[in-house]
């Protein structure tokens, strides 16, 4: 009950195109979901987050969709860019003051010029 | 990272030595992780703190040991390394308010 599964492992996207990746979570008492951004050398850094009471949360190109019933969310980047190369982690846990998150094994992306 | 070091950056180990990892924030933050990342295994949870002298077992603990004697330093052990602990360790915090966890540099382990 404790596992996220993250797909695709790898993905490898035009400029200006869109990147999708997805997750799926099993403990229906998460009420957390975060992504990750990863550069090679660099800790993962946050990139968004969404909670369950809403069905998306957009930041700039970087949107987050979460069907709660399904137990899935995923990340949508719009208009991808090189500099949007790196690894994505999805994650889930407990928001509140404990913090622990399950993470996804990771999404390595590629986009290409 | 902002408020969150890691030391050393790498390290080069022989198989049944201890070694120990440091993790320092200057956030006074409660919470502090620490995870170890592999390819195809994403980040696993080794232990985490919820304050000084509280930790608890993650996913991945056996072998490793923490202590947190100050609410600043947060110190991982390997009592014996072996060559599956060969790995990137980070460090990190977690801040209220929805901010998530801020992660360290990292450490760069090598056991030979």
């Amino acid at each position: 009950q404790q596992q996220v599964k993250q797909s695709p492992q790898s993905l490898i996207v035009q400029k200006g195109g869109i990147s999708i990746i997805n997750c799926a979570y099993e403990n229906t008492a998460f009420d957390y979901f975060p992504w990750y951004q990863q550069f090679p050398g660099k800790g993962p850094a946050l990139l968004i987050a969404i909670r369950p009471d809403v069905s998306e949360k957009k930041e700039g190109r970087f949107t987050i969709s979460f069907n709660k019933s399904a137990k899935q969310f995923s990340l949508h980047i719009m208009d991808s860019q090189p500099g949007d190369s790196a690894t994505y982690f999805c994650a889930a846990g407990y928001g509140g003051s404990q913090g622990n998150l399950i993470f996804g094994k990771g999404t390595k992306l590629s986009v290409k010029p | 990272d902002a408020g969150i070091t890691q030391s050393p950056r790498h390290k080069v180990t022989e198989t049944g030595t201890p070694v120990t990892l440091r993790c320092h924030q200057t956030e006074n933050h409660r919470y502090m992780y620490w995870y170890r990342q592999d390819p195809g295994h994403g980040l696993r949870l080794i232990h985490y703190s919820y304050g000084v002298k509280d930790t608890d077992k993650g996913e991945v603990s056996d072998g490793y040991s923490v202590s947190r004697s100050k609410t600043e330093d947060f110190l991982l052990t390997l009592e014996s390394a072996t060559s599956s602990q060969t790995s990137v360790y980070f460090c990190a915090i977690f801040g209220t308010g929805g901010n998530g966890y801020t992660f360290g540099s990292g450490t760069r382990l090598t056991v030979v």
